[in-house]
């Protein structure tokens, strides 16, 4: 079965202070992405990577930062939490280059206060 | 333009009862189009792909017009368990990269009322 794991759900951070998102995938996927999803706005791309220490911006980067310096690991990083950063985080795999099938992690909920 | 519009709804519908979605695409060369079911405050997961002959799953049936850039789904014989986010997905080559990026769109809110 596959297996996308967000390993922390839920999260309180303050204002400033840096957050690591970590995902991981056993399913040996190319593709890897975080997203964010907010009410009225739908699921948001942030980054994402088609192979090791590849990245690339999504849609909505600002203030956030990646890493994969493994296939299986790919992480979000926020260098300095802000309140407007509130929200589901999502991250998703899948085979490259045109995997039909993407999956998800059951999503960090995040919230900045 | 939006690149993939769907009508966020809610669509309230009685139990049993046919409810159809549709879900228009703004970028002609999209080659493989889904749909994604994502319950309340969870994931995504994929109900079906959408295929240009059109495609049943059980009480489910996806259609693809590709001239007028239009997916549609459509439930019948509607259940309290099918009330979710129903999800509109294409997936775009994106030119000259050689890879294919995906775009969902909002999301249509079903409830489906005893």
């Amino acid at each position: 079965d596959v297996k996308v794991t967000q390993s922390s759900r839920y999260l309180v951070k303050r204002t400033g202070e840096k957050v690591f998102l970590e995902c991981v995938q056993d399913m040996d996927h190319e593709n890897m992405f975080w997203y964010r999803q907010d009410p009225g706005l739908g699921l948001r791309l942030i980054y994402f990577s088609y192979d090791v220490k590849m990245k690339e911006k999504g849609d909505i980067p600002e203030g956030y930062s990646v890493s994969r310096e493994k296939k299986e690991r790919f992480s979000l990083i926020l260098e300095s939490a802000s309140t407007n950063q509130t929200s589901m985080y999502l991250c998703a795999s899948k085979r490259f280059p045109s995997g039909n099938t993407i999956y998800f992690g059951e999503g960090s909920w995040l919230t900045v206060v | 333009r939006k690149e993939v519009e769907q009508d966020p709804g809610p669509f309230n519908v009685p139990e049993g009862a046919t409810v159809a979605f549709n879900c228009t695409y703004s970028n002609s060369a999209s080659q493989s189009f889904f749909w994604y079911r994502q319950d309340c405050r969870k994931e995504p997961k994929l109900l079906m792909s959408v295929y240009s002959s059109g495609n049943e799953d059980g009480r489910f049936t996806a259609q693809l017009n590709r001239a007028s850039q239009y997916i549609s789904l459509l439930i019948r014989d509607s259940k309290l368990s099918d009330s979710a986010t129903y999800l509109c997905v294409v997936n775009s080559q994106i030119s000259g990269a050689g890879s294919y990026q995906l775009t969902f769109g909002k999301g249509t809110k079903l409830s489906v009322i005893p």
